[in-house]
């Protein structure tokens, strides 16, 4: 009955691949989010959907497209990996509020290595 | 530019002390959130405070807000070994034309509870 729940929790793959991060969360809210932590612990947001519709697309390289299938999953496809890609990546959740950002609820992370 | 910067990077405690973790922000906000990170874990949020508060307790946990220092702290009262955690604080910046953007995280403290 885990609330957001992420695969694979390890993924190892060589530079040049192609991979999918998969999320999905059970607590029925409306945002999803995928963060990316890197090895100095800095959490950024990569991107946001809202009702399967994106509110926030950071700056991130196109080789990073997320997809929202409906509003209890958003999966992440990485075209072209590259070394630098290497980093945890947290799928999140909320409800989405007008006037504040409301708590979020964070999966266990995917660690991603790219040799 | 980050938001959220904590103070220290790396705090360690025997079983007993209490903790203390600051955070320091650029913008006016809506609310500051604090959350905790385990070891291989996804973040969890432990408590959220808005603008307007100046003090809120959790069980053993106490944050203060400052809106005119742009700061807040986290203390952890008679710490145990379970504490042992990475600790961020995430503020919720507050737009010019109201209504609230994404959340941003600083690069957390990490605290060690020495039993």
């Amino acid at each position: 009955d885990t609330a957001v729940s992420q695969t694979p929790k390890y993924l190892v793959t060589q530079m040049g691949n192609d991979k999918s991060i998969k999320c999905e969360q059970n607590l029925g809210h409306d945002t999803m989010y995928w963060y990316k932590q890197d090895s100095k612990k800095f959490l950024k947001i990569m991107f946001s959907y809202n009702n399967k519709e994106l509110i926030i697309n950071e700056t991130v390289p196109n080789r990073f497209s997320p997809k929202s299938p409906d509003k209890a999953h958003l999966n992440l496809h990485i075209n072209s990996l590259e070394l630098g890609d290497s980093a945890v990546y947290f799928c999140a959740s909320s409800s989405r509020k007008k006037t504040e950002n409301s708590p979020l609820h964070f999966g266990n992370g995917t660690r991603l290595t790219v040799t | 530019s980050q938001q959220g910067e904590e103070d220290p990077q790396a705090l360690s405690i025997q079983e007993g002390e209490n903790a203390t973790m600051n955070c320091s922000y650029k913008t006016s906000i809506n609310n500051l959130q604090w959350y905790r990170q385990n070891s291989g874990r996804g973040l969890v949020h432990l408590i959220l405070i808005r603008s307007n508060e100046r003090e809120k307790h959790s069980g053993r946990l106490r944050v203060t807000l400052d809106t005119s220092k742009k700061s807040s702290s986290l203390l952890i009262t008679a710490s145990r070994a379970a504490d042992t955690a990475s600790y961020f604080c995430a503020t919720d910046p507050l737009l010019t034309q109201g209504g609230s953007e994404k959340l941003v995280f600083g690069k957390g403290t990490k605290l060690t509870v020495n039993p």
